[in-house]
């Protein structure tokens, strides 16, 4: 089984850029969630998608958006980047209800805004 | 809203010590409670998780942590560390209202570092 793959694994963007992150769900999970890891602090959640629609989000500002594919892989979006926007992006899948499998995460995405 | 608690944000121990490293939750309402493990430059893995059943849960790479209702506490053990330890773990929560069914998010805490010294 193939777990999830996130795409690029590093990236440098200038102030007011936009960036789109990619994410490969692990087969069979039909639901993705995207989390912002800033140096030195635990993963905090952005939002999640399931079948195609946002499901819950977390308190993140609208210029943070996303996608979900018919294929579950996901994308994030994000505008008119700021310097606190450097971080580490972790997209992770899981199967919903089913809470005993907890979530798959991939290696994450490093955003550095210069 | 949940929150958690890790208590010291780095922990050193003597390889073949006795791994404690702590988390403790806010909510009133028993969660579903996991550990993850996140190696240098890497993605998160998941240690263990307790969901319903038994309070003391076994997880990977000889790990095991106890779920204390009246402690609201989940703290996690190894009797023996190796070098292959060091990492940092997390400590996530769910929602209160979470019930069990349908998606859920996860409230992470700020992380302990474990240094493993030879």
């Amino acid at each position: 089984e193939t777990g999830v793959t996130q795409s690029p694994t590093h990236l440098i963007k200038t102030r007011g850029q936009q960036v789109t992150l990619r994410c490969s769900s692990q087969s069979g999970h039909n639901t993705v969630s995207w989390y912002q890891q800033a140096l030195g602090q635990g993963p905090q959640f952005i939002f999640q998608y399931y079948r195609e629609e946002e499901n819950g989000r977390g308190n993140f500002p609208p210029r943070f958006s996303g996608l979900q594919f018919p294929n579950y892989s996901s994308e994030l979006n994000v505008n008119a980047l700021e310097l606190d926007d450097s971080a580490l992006y972790l997209c992770a899948s899981s199967l919903v209800g089913a809470v005993n499998y907890g979530y798959t995460f991939g290696s994450g995405t490093r955003l550095t805004v210069v | 809203a949940q929150s958690v608690t890790q208590l010291g944000s780095h922990v050193s121990v003597s390889e073949g010590a006795l791994v404690l490293l702590r988390c403790n939750y806010s909510s009133s309402v028993p969660p579903y409670l996991f550990w993850y493990v996140q190696y240098p430059n890497q993605g998160l893995q998941l240690l263990l998780k307790y969901t319903t059943g038994a309070t003391l849960v076994k997880g990977i790479n000889g790990f095991e942590a106890e779920f204390k209702k009246s402690e609201t506490s989940f703290h996690l053990t190894k009797p023996s560390a190796h070098m292959s330890d060091a990492a940092e773990y997390f400590c996530a929560v769910t929602p209160e209202e979470y019930s069990g069914a349908g998606s859920y998010q996860l409230t992470f805490g700020k992380g302990t570092k474990l240094s493993v010294i030879p």
